[in-house]
């Protein structure tokens, strides 16, 4: 285990529905990341916290809102989510985000919006 | 632009053979480039590192890789596959400038798959 924890493992959800994904690390570090996997498609980078705070935000729909309460935790709460959302969600952290450190990365939440 | 390719969707290769998987890549300036491996139904785990110094990197589980600057590529290899090694592939690059954008770039994945 990397111990970088992602629950739930899998999750299916309308698309009225509300849903939220946790993400929790314990290996004491202070930047977390969420991460969208789809099929044959490079990852694509959706928000980065730093010290709790949110640093980056790459375009991403509203219908997707992200929270660190603190540097251990990082949600991602979903609503009204589109059929196309389907995909894997990666949670990852990293020592902070110094260009030559390494990410840990969680299992994932396979979503599937039905 | 900031790019990475993975020129293989899929590398087959028999069990006790070497193996290559290629990555290139293209910054602005000197490159951070990574290797992760993602089992099936799992995350992503790091592999290995470049970031400077020697050109041959050694990493987990027996896998290496080379930076080769001229050729802006970073392969990953190992002198003998293992079934167990068959798994998604990605390479990734960032841009080591102080002032750049620190972002990973991702390639988008070789399945490597070894034959008994």
């Amino acid at each position: 285990e990397t111990g970088v924890t992602q629950t739930p493992r899998h999750l299916v959800m309308g698309m009225t529905n509300k849903k939220s994904l946790k993400c929790e690390q314990h290996l004491g570090h202070n930047a977390m990341y969420w991460y969208k996997q789809s099929a044959k498609k490079p990852l694509e980078l959706m928000f980065v916290y730093n010290f709790k705070e949110q640093t980056e935000n790459n375009s991403v729909p509203s219908r997707f809102s992200p929270e660190c309460p603190n540097s251990s935790h990082l949600f991602l709460h979903l609503h009204t989510l589109q059929p196309e959302d389907s995909a894997l969600y990666l949670c990852a952290s990293s020592q902070d985000k110094d260009r030559g450190t390494e990410a840990f990365f969680g299992q994932g939440t396979r979503l599937t919006v039905v | 632009a900031q790019s990475v390719a993975q020129p293989e969707d899929q590398v087959n290769v028999a069990e006790g053979n070497p193996l290559t998987v290629k990555c290139t890549y293209s910054v602005s300036g000197n490159p951070y480039l990574f290797w992760y491996v993602q089992y099936p139904n799992r995350g992503l785990q790091f592999l290995l590192k470049y970031i400077t110094g020697d050109n041959l990197v050694k990493g987990s589980y027996g896998f290496e890789a080379e930076f080769n600057k001229s050729q802006t590529s970073f392969h990953l290899k190992k002198p003998s596959a293992l079934v167990s090694d068959s798994a998604l592939y990605f390479c990734a690059v960032r841009e080591g400038a102080r002032d750049s954008n620190y972002q990973l770039i991702w390639g988008a994945g070789t399945k490597l798959i070894i034959k008994p």
